[in-house]
């Protein structure tokens, strides 16, 4: 079975630039999680969704950062403009939504802003 | 704020001791999730304590949960390389949501 797919697993590009992070949850899963890890602040669960509604963004850093997700098999994260800061490894992961604590976690997005 | 306090923050062992890795919350916890990550890779689930003074096996990872679920310990027994990466502890907050913070990490390294 496929699990959670991520794209691009590696971005670089330059400070000002839009940056548009992608997700295609595990099927039959209604949770989707977008986190961010860096080694100074660890793993930062940014916004979450149940049913493709966002449900809790309080982790969002700022406005320069928004998330979707259209339909149950997909999830953008996007930060515009982007900023040197913002580098880091950004992982989604999908679960059930019967809150058992078990997600499953894509390879992540590793993304460098010069 | 970090509300969830993990110890050691790295571990270095040689190859067959047994070591343990320390998650304390502040306050009690719905739940405690304990996950690994290797390097350059997404988390992997371990196992999902609930109830005070529960305790979960799996190989040779045992998870305890304490009778105040504010304290989980994670002992690994004969250690190998395989087990090498980075443990995260996860609470979980009330049963009406999913959302899932994490501790600091435990930085596990094995030394053959």
């Amino acid at each position: 079975d496929a699990g959670v797919i991520q794209s691009p697993r590696h971005e670089v590009t330059e400070m000002g630039q839009e940056v548009t992070l992608r997700c295609k949850p595990i099927s039959g899963h209604n949770s989707l999680f977008w986190y961010r890890q860096t080694m100074m602040r660890g793993l930062e669960l940014l916004i979450y969704f149940n049913n493709n509604v966002p449900i809790d963004d309080s982790g969002m850093p700022e406005d320069r950062f928004s998330a979707k997700m259209p339909n149950a098999s997909f999830s953008t994260l996007k930060i515009q403009p982007s900023e040197p800061r913002d580098s880091a490894v950004y992982f989604c992961a999908s679960s059930r939504q019967t809150n058992t604590g078990e997600l499953f976690f894509g390879e992540g997005s590793r993304l460098t802003v010069l | 704020s970090q509300e969830l306090e993990q110890s050691p923050q790295s571990l270095i062992v040689q190859e067959g001791k047994n070591l343990t890795i320390n998650c304390t919350s502040s306050k009690t916890l719905y739940g405690l999730y304990w996950y690994k990550q290797k390097y350059g890779e997404g988390l992997i689930f371990l196992m999902m304590l609930q109830k005070g003074g529960e305790e979960k096996s799996h190989e040779k990872i045992t998870a305890k949960l304490d009778e105040k679920k504010q304290q989980s310990s994670l002992h690994i027994t004969a250690s190998q390389p395989s087990h090498a990466g980075i443990y995260l502890c996860g609470p979980g907050y009330g049963g009406a949501t999913n959302k899932l913070i994490f501790g600091t990490g435990t930085l596990l390294a094995v030394q053959p």
